[in-house]
């Protein structure tokens, strides 16, 4: 039971640099979400989506992309890494509105631009 | 907007004490509320979730409690050990703009031997 799986678990990047962020879950969610989780702070949206081919805007978007081409798959793409980047960044899948609305979290992938 | 207060931001107890955590939000109109266990350098665990129409939760020691009216949420650790030593976050999701979870900065937990 995998739930969501994130890729990779740590990476360096330098500025100007750009990657793409995996996520992954087998338990056929409505909803994916990307949080990013800076030093002593809570998480903070980036984008979600609420099924596939739809995609929204949270807190911080800037600077970053996402695509959902399947229900599976929820990629966050950063383009021109920069310092401001550097954190801890989570995600997220929900099944939906009606009955149990739980959010499952994946283990994290830690960024740091220099 | 929706913003989640956590306080305290740091909790230190001797092991066995019951302790209560808590977490404060400025818009009653919720669906629910979800607390989460985070340890150092791993993602978050589920511990509870409360509907807006319930009044509390419990599994295992730990009871979460919902005062939606007064926006206040409250998660209790019985016989407390040094296993739950982490950080505790709550997180919201609002009726207006329901996609979304407003996550509290959490409250870093440590239970002393």
């Amino acid at each position: 039971n995998a739930g969501v799986t994130q890729t990779p678990k740590f990476r360096i990047l330098k500025i100007g640099q750009s990657m793409t962020l995996q996520c992954a879950q087998d338990m056929n969610h409505n909803y994916m979400y990307w949080y990013r989780q800076d030093p002593g702070m809570g998480l903070k949206l980036i984008y979600y989506s609420v099924g596939a081919g739809i995609t929204d805007k949270g807190e911080v978007p800037n600077g970053y992309n996402v695509s959902r081409s399947t229900t599976e798959d929820f990629p966050l793409r950063l383009e021109l890494a920069a310092p401001s980047q550097t954190s801890v960044y989570f995600c997220a899948s929900r099944l939906g509105d009606l009955g149990n609305t739980e959010a499952f979290f994946g283990q994290g992938t830690r960024l740091t631009v220099v | 907007k929706q913003e989640v207060t956590q306080i305290p931001a740091a909790l230190s107890v001797p092991e066995g004490e019951n302790l209560v955590l808590n977490c404060s939000f400025t818009d009653s109109a919720i669906y629910n509320l979800q607390w989460f266990r985070q340890d150092p350098g791993k993602g978050l665990t589920s511990l509870l979730l409360i509907q807006s129409s319930q009044r509390e939760q419990t599994s295992g020691r730990l009871n979460a409690s919902l005062d939606k009216s007064s926006g206040r949420s409250t998660l209790y650790i019985a016989a407390s050990q040094p296993g739950d030593s982490a950080t505790y976050l709550c997180a919201v999701r609002s009726i207006q703009g329901a996609q979304k979870l407003v996550f509290g900065q959490g409250t870093r937990l440590t239970i002393n031997p």
